[in-house]
């Protein structure tokens, strides 16, 4: 039973426009969410998070958004950079880290 | 330059052989994680650590141990590795349980003949 879904398997967005990246979870226990970002051949790296007594946090040109009531969070990116291409990682935690099964991002020029 | 290392890249070993996969953290952190990643099925933790000598199962311990004798260090064990433990195995630690701020090593593939 997955308890956190990314549901789109892969997303194309221009160049220069606003990517969003989509994550819903099951589980009313997780109180911790974030973001993780992998190249190819490489580990996951540490995007952004945010914590369930907030519903937005913004770090440069990465914003998660909590819909708390939904069981939903978003990740925004804009304006899309070419290297932004990379599959992302939705995860949340309680007393540990459960990952979405990842959406593949790729920016078109 | 803060780093959690993996071993060995890439590994080739055969059915019924017992394999090592070795992590070591610079940061301090208290807590360390083994995931293995699969094509459609993200990652899944395998074990986790929150002090040395302190493990507990995450969703998928069947067919590996783990072993965490000094607080740098975090090792998975497959104690007779199967065809079906093929994959990339990912290695994390963390300052804490939630994740925040965690750091993934390179990831070790491994293939089981």
């Amino acid at each position: 039973d997955q308890q956190v879904k990314q549901n789109s398997p892969s997303l194309s967005v221009q160049e220069g426009r606003i990517s969003i990246l989509n994550c819903d979870y099951t589980n009313s226990m997780f109180d911790y969410f974030l973001w993780y970002k992998k190249y190819p051949a490489e580990g996951p790296t540490f995007l952004i998070s945010i914590s369930s007594i907030k519903d937005k946090n913004e770090d440069g040109r990465f914003t998660v958004f909590l819909n708390k009531s939904a069981k939903h969070l978003s990740l925004h990116i804009v304006p899309s950079q070419p290297g932004d291409s990379a599959v992302y990682f939705c995860a949340a935690s309680a007393l540990k880290i459960i990952f979405g099964k990842g959406t593949r991002l790729h920016i078109l020029p | 330059d803060v780093k959690v290392t993996q071993s060995s890249r890439y590994l080739v070993k055969r059915t019924g052989e017992k394999v090592f996969l070795e992590c070591v953290q610079d940061m301090d952190h208290e807590n360390m994680f083994w995931y293995r990643q699969d094509p459609g099925l993200g990652l899944r933790l395998i074990y986790f650590s929150y002090d040395v000598k302190m493990k507990e199962k995450g969703d998928i311990p069947e067919g590996y141990s783990v072993s965490r004798e000094k607080k740098e260090r975090f090792s998975l064990i497959l104690e007779s590795a199967s065809t079906n433990q093929t994959s990339m195995y990912l290695c994390a630690s963390s300052f804490s349980l939630r994740g925040a701020g965690a750091f993934f090593g390179q990831g070790t593939r491994l293939t089981v003949v």
